[in-house]
């Protein structure tokens, strides 16, 4: 099983729409949890931190099952602007240095 | 703060020859990384320092090496360019590493990027 599993897309969605991805994580001992956003020929940037009580930073909402070891990232009011790779991205524990990243998963947004 | 910055932006190397990336970051970070990315691949890590002085290898340290003579600056050198190389090249630098539960301060902040491509 792969350290970090996200279905790469492409999600092809209308503006307006509300869009969900989902990321597994074979490490039960993982950390911390973030996705981080990357455009077309760009750095990755940080979107989020995913904290276990789940978490909402405007239209976006991140949401963290420890239990089945998946992470989510839903996000209302689909913007023109928000078409871009997602990676969801986990450290495997404490005090380790490394982050993983998944392969990202593609967003278009249609107008 | 101009954040993290890498030199050059794009480079083409001839197989066997050498070549160091720049990046250097002005947020006074203890933390420093160079990661590749492969087309439709996530990010590798290939090293890492903890600070000045200190480095240590990632998942893919093979054909490279670093040097972290200051807390700024974190070259990274191909000693023999192979194609296998060819990849987009991201620095990234972070001020702490979150122990458990709420991660402020570990956010990874990438520079712009080096795209080599090795013929």
């Amino acid at each position: 099983r792969k350290e970090v599993e996200q279905d790469p897309g492409p999600f092809n969605v209308p503006e307006g729409a509300t869009v969900a991805f989902n990321c597994t994580y074979s490490n039960s001992a993982s950390q911390s949890f973030f996705w981080y956003r990357q455009d077309c020929r760009k750095e990755p940037k940080l979107l989020m931190s995913v904290y276990s009580s789940g978490n909402e930073d405007g239209r976006f909402t991140a949401q963290l099952n420890r239990a089945s070891q998946y992470i989510s990232l839903l996000i209302r009011d689909s913007k023109l602007s928000d078409s871009a790779t997602y990676l969801c991205v986990v450290r495997p524990g404490a005090g380790s240095y490394q982050l993983t990243f998944g392969k990202g998963t593609k967003l278009s947004v249609i107008p | 703060n101009a954040g993290v910055t890498q030199t050059p932006k794009f480079r083409i190397l001839k197989i066997g020859q050498s070549m160091t990336l720049q990046c250097t970051q002005d947020m006074n970070h203890n933390y420093m990384y160079w990661y590749r990315q492969d087309p439709g691949m996530g990010l590798k890590l290939i090293y890492y320092s903890v600070g000045a002085g200190i480095t240590d290898k990632g998942e893919v340290p093979n054909g490279y090496n670093v040097s972290r003579s200051t807390t700024e600056d974190f070259p990274l050198r191909l000693e023999l360019a192979a194609p296998s190389q060819t990849s987009v090249y991201f620095c990234a630098s972070s001020s702490r590493l979150g122990t458990s539960g709420r991660s402020q301060g570990e956010t990874q902040y990438f520079g712009p990027g080096t795209r080599l491509l090795v013929l």
